[in-house]
């Protein structure tokens, strides 16, 4: 089985600051990806990057980046240089290589942006 | 540009009602999923398929059953609405080959329904 652990139910961060949201995972799966989502008040889930498990480089997308650290079974997102819109729900996600990739979410946490 | 459309953005129901949540998608995928989502609880899987009338259970299916008789919809069926079925429900799909983990999996989700119970 997989889990997904998200221990920060929120955090508070400075406009332009850098904030990394944290995430554990389990699985027994030889290969998995993994995934980040952000959403904001409307209620969308919105996709916003993907680390395999295999990969050789960590994740980058924008000023989103993955710090991911396989022996540890982590997968941290890093936001640089926080803006007010970065203020919303952040869900740390996994799924296993199969014939049905289904998704695996944690808790979640609230990242506010103060100005 | 939508691409995973729910039926309802709001619904509310009354308790012992059978509830239809309707989820179309235009992308051609193959895995279809119903979550839902409570706070401090996360989202949760009650039921995906993988293909036109399949159908496997996820991690909380009871009091839910699902149809997807064509590719692109597939429903979730509250057989018997109960105040504790009250929450927010969140469609997604994806494709089905592990090489598209490119995009991540290309996994989408719709903008969700609110469902009371009342």
């Amino acid at each position: 089985a997989q889990k997904i652990t998200q221990t920060q139910p929120g955090m508070f961060v400075q406009e332009k600051e850098a904030v990394t949201l944290d995430c554990t995972y389990d699985t027994s799966d030889p290969s998995y990806g993994l995934f980040w989502y952000k959403q904001p008040s409307s209620g969308e889930m919105i996709f916003l990057i993907y680390q395999g498990s295999y990969d050789q480089q960590n994740a980058t997308e924008g000023r989103y980046s993955l710090n991911f650290q396989k022996a540890r079974k982590s997968a941290n997102l890093v936001i640089s240089a926080s803006q007010l819109g970065d203020s919303a729900m952040y869900f740390c996600a996994m799924a296993g290589q199969g014939g049905s990739e289904k998704l695996v979410f944690g808790k979640g946490m609230k990242l506010t942006v103060n100005p | 540009d939508v691409k995973v459309t729910q039926s309802s953005r709001y619904l509310v129901k009354r308790t012992g009602e059978k509830v239809f949540l309707e989820c179309v998608q235009d992308m051609d995928h193959e895995n279809m999923f119903w979550y839902r989502q409570d706070p401090g609880l996360g989202l949760r899987l009650i039921y995906f398929s993988y293909d036109v009338k399949m159908k496997e259970k996820g991690d909380i299916p009871e009091g839910y059953s699902v149809s997807r008789e064509k590719k692109e919809r597939f429903s979730l069926i509250l057989e018997s609405a109960s105040t504790n079925q009250t929450s927010m429900y969140l469609c997604a799909s994806s494709y089905n080959p592990w090489d598209r983990a490119r995009d991540g999996y290309g996994y989408t989700f719709g903008s969700g329904t609110r469902l009371t119970v009342v």
